[in-house]
C-alpha cells in the first residue's frame, strides 16, 4: 500500500513571493505518477501539475514548479510570484501504474493562504 | 461537455434510511472513481470503474456502500442503513487513460442527522 505526507497542514506566503509546499510518498512501486491538486474553498478540486516516475526532469505548469526526488520519495511543489487565487487546499497525491491498483492515494493537504 | 456533474449538491438524511448519489463522467473517459472526503482530510479512495466494471474496492468500504456503473455511463453510490459516521463529502471523479488527469466532481455533501 501506498501512503502521502504532506507534513505541512497550514502556510501563508505574501502575495508575489514564493512558497514551497512539502510531500513525501512510500511505495514499492518502481512506475508511477503523482500529482498536486488544488481545492478552492468551497470549490471542486483541480490538477495543479502532474510528474511521471520514468521522467527526470522536473515537470513545470507556469508559476508551478516540482522538486520531484525519487530515491528521497519527495515530491515538493513551488508556488512562484504567489497570487490571491493561489490560496487554497494543496494535496499531494500518488497513481501506481501497472500494479493491479488503480488508487489514486492523497495525502491530508496543505491550506495555504496567501497574504496581501 | 461540461465536466463531472454530481446529483444531488447537498443530502440530509435520517439515520437509517438509504441514500443513493449519481455522477455523470465526462463521456469519453472511461475510468471513474469514488471518494469521500471528511473536513481537514484528503479524499479517501472507495471505489474504481474501468468502464462498467468495478475493478478495485477499498477495504475500508462497509458492505452497506455499494456502486454501479451500468453501461459504463453514468455511476450510482448508494449507502444503505446510514449511520452518522457516514456524513463527509462524497466526490467522483472520472479519467481517460492511466496516469490521466483526473478530473472531479463538486462532490455531494451528505449530512446524516
Amino acid at each position: 500500500a501506498q501512503t502521502v505526507t504532506q507534513s505541512q497542514p497550514e502556510m501563508s506566503v505574501q502575495e508575489a513571493e514564493t512558497v514551497t509546499l512539502s510531500c513525501t510518498y512510500d511505495t514499492s512501486e518502481s512506475n508511477y505518477y503523482l500529482f498536486w491538486y488544488k481545492q478552492p474553498p468551497s470549490r471542486q478540486m483541480i490538477l495543479v501539475i502532474r510528474q511521471e516516475a520514468y521522467k527526470q526532469q522536473n515537470a513545470t505548469e507556469n508559476r508551478f514548479s516540482v522538486n520531484f526526488q525519487k530515491a528521497a520519495k519527495s515530491f515538493s511543489l513551488k508556488i512562484s510570484d504567489s497570487q490571491l487565487g493561489d490560496t487554497a487546499m494543496y494535496f499531494c497525491a500518488f497513481l501506481p501504474v501497472g500494479a493491479g491498483s488503480y488508487q489514486l492515494t492523497f495525502g491530508k493537504g496543505t491550506k495555504l493562504s496567501v497574504i496581501p | 461537455d461540461t465536466g463531472v456533474s454530481q446529483d444531488p449538491r447537498h443530502k440530509i438524511t435520517k439515520r437509517g434510511q438509504n441514500v443513493t448519489f449519481r455522477c455523470d463522467p465526462i463521456s469519453e473517459h472511461n475510468r471513474l472513481y469514488w471518494y469521500r472526503q471528511t473536513l481537514g482530510q484528503g479524499p479517501e479512495f472507495l471505489t474504481y470503474f474501468q468502464n462498467e466494471a468495478q475493478l478495485e474496492k477499498s477495504r475500508l468500504l462497509s458492505d452497506r456502500f455499494s456502486a454501479e456503473r451500468p453501461k459504463g455511463s453514468f455511476s450510482t453510490l448508494e449507502i444503505q442503513r446510514t449511520e452518522q459516521g457516514d456524513s463527509a463529502m462524497y466526490l467522483c471523479a472520472s479519467s481517460l487513460d492511466t496516469g490521466g488527469e483526473a478530473f472531479f466532481g463538486q462532490g455531494t455533501r451528505l449530512t446524516v442527522v
